[in-house]
């Protein structure tokens, strides 16, 4: 069954400095996502992205934040300069037409030291 | 069931049983809900939704029921298995098919 895979698994990064989190999406999926999870908090929803343009964004999305669909199949969420409640595990998530769920990776675990 | 407190709410089961859980909605206007399945380590994993134009929606092994008048959804297990051991997460749909996620019910199957 087709997935959507997320690298790296776990990302260790100094606070200041820039991190990238990748996504590859299900081949024809056309909408894509990014959440986040806090330890031990709910998943929320960070960004949503389609037709490669950002169709909406929470409050948590602000300018230190970007996403980019660089070619036909990845799909990145950058961070520019990282803080210590960055710290989460970050899923992104695809689905395909109108009426079809969400699907999701299992997530990257960012650390902020 | 699904609560907004601080705490994770547990629910356990014998291996067999049949498990309910419950969520609470909050916004009267969505028309899309979900349950997601959550084992550790892993990305919530899809298991059934429901529109709002529908109040019952069966799977297999599982039942989703909507109750629009009160705000009320609820995942139906039955026989439930130790590989059903995970957080469930149900979510309200909103524009562009945004997710509102509640904070999850952890189901523990004892053999």
């Amino acid at each position: 069954e087709p997935e959507v895979t997320q690298t790296p698994s776990h990302q260790v990064t100094q606070m200041g400095q820039e991190v990238i989190l990748r996504c590859v999406p299900i081949s024809n999926h056309l909408y894509f996502y990014w959440y986040r999870q806090i330890l031990g908090q709910k998943v929320e929803f960070l960004v949503s992205f389609y037709n490669n343009e950002i169709s909406e964004k929470s409050e948590i999305f602000d300018d230190q934040f970007s996403v980019e669909r660089p070619d036909g199949s990845n799909f990145t969420l950058k961070i520019r300069s990282t803080k210590l409640e960055d710290s989460a595990m970050y899923f992104c998530a695809s689905r395909g037409e109108e009426n079809q769920p969400q699907h999701f990776g299992d997530g990257t675990r960012l650390s902020i030291l | 069931g699904e609560s907004v407190g601080l705490h994770l709410p547990t629910l356990s089961v014998q291996e067999g049983d049949n498990s309910i859980i419950n969520c609470a909605y909050s916004n009267s206007a969505s028309d899309y809900f979900i349950w997601y399945k959550q084992e550790s380590g892993k990305g919530p994993q899809f298991i059934i939704d429901i529109r709002s134009n529908m109040d019952k929606r069966q799977g297999q092994r599982v039942t989703v029921l909507l109750n629009k008048t009160v705000k009320h959804l609820s995942l139906q297990i039955a026989a439930t298995q130790p590989g059903d051991s995970a957080v469930y997460f149900c979510a309200e749909g909103g524009s562009n098919y945004k997710l509102t996620f509640g904070k999850g019910t952890l189901l523990t199957v004892n053999p």
